[in-house]
């Protein structure tokens, strides 16, 4: 059981380049994640997706697109990077049974743009 | 808009007890979560207080107060390996499935 699968781990841009991280769950969880984290800022939520087909912005969508094409996969799009988008990026899904807020995270994508 | 605002270091012994405080300014929320991040990884989940009161799990304990916006995590019996940040979470009652974490609290925890 994988879980939740980002890539790429490590990626280096330069301004005004575009780029899709990638994420996959297998865990069958309808609600899925992309965050940032800053040093110091903690994890701030970019875009969330529901269920397939729906998604809605989080904190500081600017800058970035989704799409959640199939239950599995929830990709995050820089479409002209920018310094400013130098982050760590995760990506999460929830089992929404529970009613726990329980997220199970990627191991996280390194992005720096220059 | 909301906000959850946690001490930003804590700083304790092996063995001894700790807690990470977690106050919050938001609209409506369903619970209180809590998770561990070590340096380099992944946050995991630690705790959920859906409820008012005491929740425990092992060395760790949550708790959460609703009428003093205020939640903690207290952790026991601390050891080398505690060394990591905290995050408090809400999933707010606002946007079903949205979640929204604190600011992050980093504990170091020396011999």
């Amino acid at each position: 059981n994988a879980g939740v699968t980002q890539t790429p781990k490590f990626q280096v841009l330069k301004t005004g380049q575009s780029m899709t991280l990638q994420c996959a769950q297998d865990m069958n969880h309808n609600s899925m994640y992309w965050y940032r984290q800053d040093p110091g800022m903690g994890l701030r939520l970019i875009y969330y997706s529901a269920s397939e087909g729906t998604t809605d912005k989080g904190e500081v969508p600017n800058g970035y697109n989704v799409s959640r094409l199939n239950k599995r996969e929830f990709s995050l799009r820089l479409e002209s990077a920018a310094p400013s988008q130098t982050s760590v990026y995760f990506c999460a899904s929830r089992e929404d049974s529970s009613g726990a807020n329980v997220l199970t995270f990627g191991a996280g994508s390194r992005l720096t743009v220059l | 808009g909301q906000s959850l605002e946690q001490p930003s270091e804590v700083t304790a012994v092996e063995g001894a007890i700790v807690q990470i405080n977690c106050t919050y300014q938001t609209s409506g929320f369903y619970g209180l979560s809590w998770y561990q991040q070590h340096d380099g990884g992944a946050p995991t989940f630690l705790s959920y207080n859906a409820l008012d009161g005491l929740e425990e799990t092992g060395r760790f304990s949550s708790f959460l107060s609703r009428s003093d916006s205020y939640g903690y995590l207290l952790l026991q019996e601390l050891q080398m390996k505690d060394s990591a940040s905290y995050f408090c979470a809400v999933r707010l009652n606002t946007g079903f499935q949205k979640l929204v974490f604190g600011t992050g609290t980093r504990l170091l925890v020396s011999p």
